[in-house]
């Protein structure tokens, strides 16, 4: 079946760096992205999301960027501080799967101080 | 508000034994949802609902029960535990099918 995936499982950035995680998703129908954060022992927090009609969108130092033609989204952390470190799931639905959420597996961002 | 909540946060059981997960919200959420996340994995979808009443099955439900009786609460049976369904599971709630998600804290089960 149609997955999401993440190029890289680990990152680890500089304090006050800004970090850019990736993911790539198969679905060519699936027209809504979420970024959630999740810390050790807690449940995954919202982030961000991007709905396809548009190619980026930006919150509080995290700007989504979506590229529909090679299907890939990345977050972008400006100023990546300690308490940023958590795992990073991508996940993204379409209409035809009754907008049910397909999630990556996650990317491991380490701030480093 | 509390958002959603899970209980217990911890369980440990043997195979063959049942026990109910605990999950409810405050936020009057009609689309609730049972996820189980595996170590380097993301999370696979139970069951979910769509508001009380109605259930379905998500990509993996064998040997999960859920019912909806009331909007505020989503439990997650287990009928005969397996040492496969040694997981983290999360309950999550959201306006709409397709908003975001709310997440509870999780609980992590272990069988034996």
């Amino acid at each position: 079946g149609e997955s999401v995936g993440l190029h890289l499982p680990t990152l680890s950035v500089q304090e006050g760096d800004n970090s850019i995680i990736n993911c790539a998703y198969s679905n060519s129908a699936s027209d809504y992205f979420i970024w959630y954060k999740q810390e050790s022992g807690k449940g995954p927090q919202f982030i961000i999301d991007i709905r396809s009609n548009m190619d980026k969108r930006q919150g509080q130092r995290v700007t989504v960027l979506l590229n529909k033609t090679v299907k890939h989204l990345s977050l972008q952390i400006a100023a990546t501080q300690p308490g940023d470190s958590a795992v990073y799931f991508c996940a993204e639905s379409d209409s035809g799967s009754a907008r049910q959420l397909t999630f990556g597996s996650g990317t491991q961002l380490t701030v480093l101080p | 508000n509390a958002g959603v909540t899970q209980t217990p946060k911890f369980q440990v059981l043997k195979t063959g034994q049942s026990m109910t997960l605990q999950c409810a919200q405050d936020m009057n959420h009609e689309y609730m949802s049972w996820y189980r996340q595996d170590p380097g994995m993301g999370l696979r979808l139970i069951h979910y609902s769509v508001g009380a009443g109605i259930t379905d099955q998500g990509e993996v439900p064998n040997g999960y029960n859920v019912s909806r009786s009331t909007t505020e609460d989503f439990p997650l049976r287990l009928l005969s535990a397996a040492p496969s369904q040694t997981s983290v599971y999360f309950c999550a709630s959201s306006y709409l099918r397709e908003n975001e998600q709310f997440f509870g804290p999780g609980t992590r089960l272990t069988v034996l």
